[in-house]
Order: C-alpha cells, then structure tokens, then sequence
C-alpha cells in the first residue's frame, strides 16, 4: 500500500469555480502535512503546512482529519494562475523521510 | 530565503558513463535528499542524508550512490548510466525533526543517450 495517495485528476473548471483535492495516507503515527504546488518543468513549492486545526491562507484552506488519515485542500475563486500539480506531502514520525503523492492536476478555464 | 542549487538544469550523458550531480544548500539544514520525478509515477526517493558521511537508501537507490562530505553539500553519482536513468532529478534540504518542511532544487534533467 502506498503511503500517500491522491486522485491524479486531471481536473480542468472554470475561473472563479471551488475545487476540493483530498489525500490519504497510511501511517497513523505520520506528524506533519503539507500542500506543494509544483508548475510544468519546476521544482516542488511549499503552498501551506496542514495544522491539526485547520488553517486558511487566502483563497486556501488545508484541513486535516486524523482519525480518517486524510488531508483536503480546498480552492476557493480558481484563478488562471492556480493552473498547477498539487502535492500531497506527509513527514514520518521521525521528521526526516517525506512521503509524495503522485500529485493532483488542476487545469483552471477562461 | 532558503536556497538550493543544483548544479545543472539539463546533462546529456552517453550510456555506460559516469555522472556526478551535485546540490548546495545554503540553510545550514541537516537533512538532504536526492528524488527521481518520471510521469505517472510521482517523486521518489533514491537516497537521503540526515548528516554528513551519514547516508540512508530511499526507495531506489539500485544503481546510484551518493557522498556527503560537507553539511552543504549532497552527492548523487550513477556510477554507469543507463538509459532508464533519464529523468528529472531533484534535491531537497530539510532541518531535522517536525514539522519541517522541504526545500527544492531546481532539478537536473538527465538525458541519457
């Protein structure tokens, strides 16, 4: 079973649509979450960590549901811009080994 | 701001040859770690370093080696490329312990020919 999984997609919506990627992971003694976006041919970027309470930074919204092993990102307002793979990226237990999901496309239309 | 530099964007390298990829760090982190990213099957950890002359396998690591001098600097060396080593090659620098996250390199596309 894979560490982390994610619905590769792609999802392709309209400007100024909400769109909701989640992702699973199958260690329950993994500690810290995080979203990266990664565009065409660059390298991975940190979007947010993922607090045990959830949190919100702009259009975004990371929530975690540890009973459940899962994560969400919410996008509120899609813009041209948001067009990216979004990572799903899980920290073991010790802080030093990073888990990938395959990453989710996002496709957003004029 | 943290900073990760590898040291080419793109190599071609013939078949049967040796190849260094080098990564710098700037951060002083503890952590270093060298991933493949091919279509379809995400990032996948070849080799990561949690200190220096410390090394740990990743997921893959048949067919490369690595070498941690310096707490800046990570390694990766396929000792003789081979056509399916064509890939993106990314490193990544972390501190140590949670909830620290990581930070990439540009990557290295690798040709092999």
């Amino acid at each position: 079973r894979k560490e982390v999984e994610q619905d590769p997609g792609p999802f392709n919506v309209p400007e100024g649509a909400t769109v909701a990627f989640n992702c699973t992971y199958s260690n329950s003694a993994s500690q810290s979450f995080f979203w990266y976006r990664q565009d065409c041919r660059k390298e991975p970027k940190l979007l947010m960590s993922v607090y045990s309470s959830g949190n919100e930074d702009g259009r975004f919204t990371a929530q975690l549901n540890r009973a459940s092993q899962y994560i969400s990102l919410l996008i509120r307002d899609s813009k041209l811009s948001d067009s990216a793979t979004y990572l799903c990226v899980v920290n073991s237990y010790t802080g030093n080994q990073f888990y990938f999901g395959t990453g989710t496309s996002l496709t957003v239309i004029p | 701001d943290v900073k990760v530099t590898q040291s080419s964007r793109y190599l071609v390298k013939r078949t049967g040859e040796k190849v260094f990829l080098e990564c710098v760090q700037d951060m002083d982190h503890e952590n270093m770690f060298w991933y493949r990213q091919d279509p379809g099957l995400g990032l996948r950890l070849i080799y990561f370093s949690y200190d220096v002359k410390m090394k740990e396998k990743g997921d893959i690591p048949e067919g490369y080696s690595v070498s941690r001098e310096k707490k800046e600097r990570f390694s990766l060396i396929l000792e003789s490329a081979s056509t399916n080593q064509t890939s993106m090659y990314l490193c990544a620098s972390s501190q140590q312990g949670n909830p620290h996250e990581q930070y990439f390199g540009p990557g290295t596309r690798l040709t092999v020919t």
